[in-house]
């Protein structure tokens, strides 16, 4: 069975740092690739970053570019965020996502339940 | 960047009704297009990927169709259940974008 496990949410002051986890088992990690998706309070997805199975190739959303870094652990089966500057915008549930193949073209197939982020003094 | 519209943004109808989301890409993106539910205070699951094909385990009043830049996703005959928010997002390359969704209530 697949699972995702999100960790790492909290408050922090706006400019702060925050690193995310997400613990993944039930399916081979280096095979897929994963993704970061946001969701701020009462509103839709928005995709955050993605990295394809290797880790070699990263890509970020405009909104969080030079501010969050993507990556993975293969031998530790986890998927990371590290969020810096962060800005009260970014307050949100975090989701990681597996994607349906080892590069990013592909849907999500499994979601973890989420870890809330929120930035405020 | 790629632009994903998703109309309507919400709609109510009856039980049993046919109900159909049409999502349009402001640029081609062949079929690389999928469709999410998201029910209230739940995670998002996936419903259809690569336009037409039903994800394992979804009930097959979903159906979705469409290439290029427009896009539907049909419920046949919709059920109490079927209240949610539904998405689409296109992955052909990033960013990876998600439509502003559409929230599907029971009249």
């Amino acid at each position: 069975e697949v699972q995702l496990l999100e960790s790492g949410g909290g408050l922090v002051q706006p400019g702060g740092s925050l690193r995310l986890s997400c613990a993944a088992s039930g399916f081979t990690f280096s095979s897929y690739a994963m993704s970061w998706v946001r969701q701020a309070p009462g509103e839709g997805l928005e995709w955050v970053s993605a990295i394809t199975g290797s880790g070699g190739t990263t890509y970020y959303a405009d909104s969080v570019k030079g501010r969050f870094t993507i990556s993975r652990d293969n031998s530790k089966n986890t998927l990371y965020l590290q969020m810096n500057s962060l800005r009260a915008e970014d307050t949100a549930v975090y989701y990681c996502a597996k994607g349906e193949v080892v590069i990013i073209k592909g849907s999500f197939d499994y979601w973890g339940q989420g870890t809330l982020v929120t930035v405020s003094s | 960047d790629i632009q994903m519209t998703q109309s309507p943004s919400s709609l109510s109808a009856s039980v049993g009704d046919r109900v159909t989301i049409t999502c349009r890409a402001s640029q081609g993106v062949t079929t690389y297009l999928a469709w999410y539910q998201q029910k209230p205070g739940k995670v998002p699951n996936l419903l259809i990927y690569a336009a037409s094909a039903l994800q394992s385990g979804v009930p097959s009043r979903f159906s979705g169709s469409g290439s290029g830049t427009d896009f539907t996703l049909t419920i046949s005959s919709l059920q109490p259940e079927d209240v949610a928010t539904y998405y689409c997002q296109k992955y052909n390359s990033a960013p990876l974008t998600f439509g502003g969704g559409t929230k599907v209530e029971i009249k």
